[in-house]
């Protein structure tokens, strides 16, 4: 079993869908979870921190099911710029060194 | 935040050259910085990270003679790709991580190398 697994999609929505991505991960020990947005040819960028009580940041909603070890991202009214690969990210317990998952696609179209 | 730095953005190599990658943090001091590499439409793949001072440890299944890691300085990372060959067009980039565990990285904005 990988440490980090996503489904690669591609998602492909509509405008103003409300669309889900699921992060498994594999150590229980891990500490800390990050979304990251990856663009075409350009370097990962933070989307959001996840915290086990859920953080929401506008249309994006991140949780934490520690007990089931999963984290997962909502991005309600997709709009057309959301159109990236989203990178699940775990810090295991007692290292810096993060683990990605291989991402998920999403594709909006008009 | 902070900054990280990459030089070059992109490279065109012959086979058989090297090639140097800078990674350098603009604003903040890197004890460690991680080096990544990714092929088109997968996962990014550590490869190395780099220690100031001291040797680079390298992942499972990359050759250290082959992508040479030198962290001379609390601020600069270099990875060279030596005789690269076609097989080593990825896109290189680098990150140092924030202050603790529970902290994000700071990506720079990575080195597209294609080899002919």
């Amino acid at each position: 079993r990988k440490e980090v697994e996503q489904d690669p999609g591609p998602f492909n929505v509509p405008e103003g869908a409300t669309v889900a991505f699921n992060c498994t991960y594999s150590n229980s020990a891990s500490q800390s979870f990050f979304w990251y947005r990856q663009d075409c040819r350009k370097e990962p960028k933070l989307l959001m921190s996840v915290y086990s009580s859920g953080n929401e940041d506008g249309r994006f909603t991140a949780q934490l099911n520690r007990a089931s070890q999963y984290i997962s991202l909502l991005i309600r009214d997709s709009k057309l710029s959301d159109s990236a690969t989203y990178l699940c990210v775990v810090n295991p317990g007692g290292s810096y060194i993060p683990t990605f998952g291989r991402g998920t696609s999403l594709i909006v179209h008009p | 935040g902070a900054v990280v730095s990459q030089h070059p953005s992109w490279v065109i190599c012959k086979s058989g050259t090297s090639v140097k990658i800078e990674c350098r943090s603009l604003d903040f001091q890197a004890t460690t910085m991680f080096w990544y590499r990714q092929f088109p439409k997968q996962s990014l793949m550590l490869m190395a990270t780099s220690n100031e001072g001291s040797k680079a440890t390298y992942e499972q299944g990359v050759e250290k003679d082959k992508f040479l890691i030198n962290h001379a300085s609390l601020t600069l990372s270099t990875l060279t790709v030596t005789s690269a060959h076609p097989e080593d067009s990825s896109f290189y980039i680098c990150s140092a991580p924030g202050t603790s565990a529970t902290d994000t990285q700071y990506f720079g904005p990575g080195t597209r190398l294609t080899v002919l």
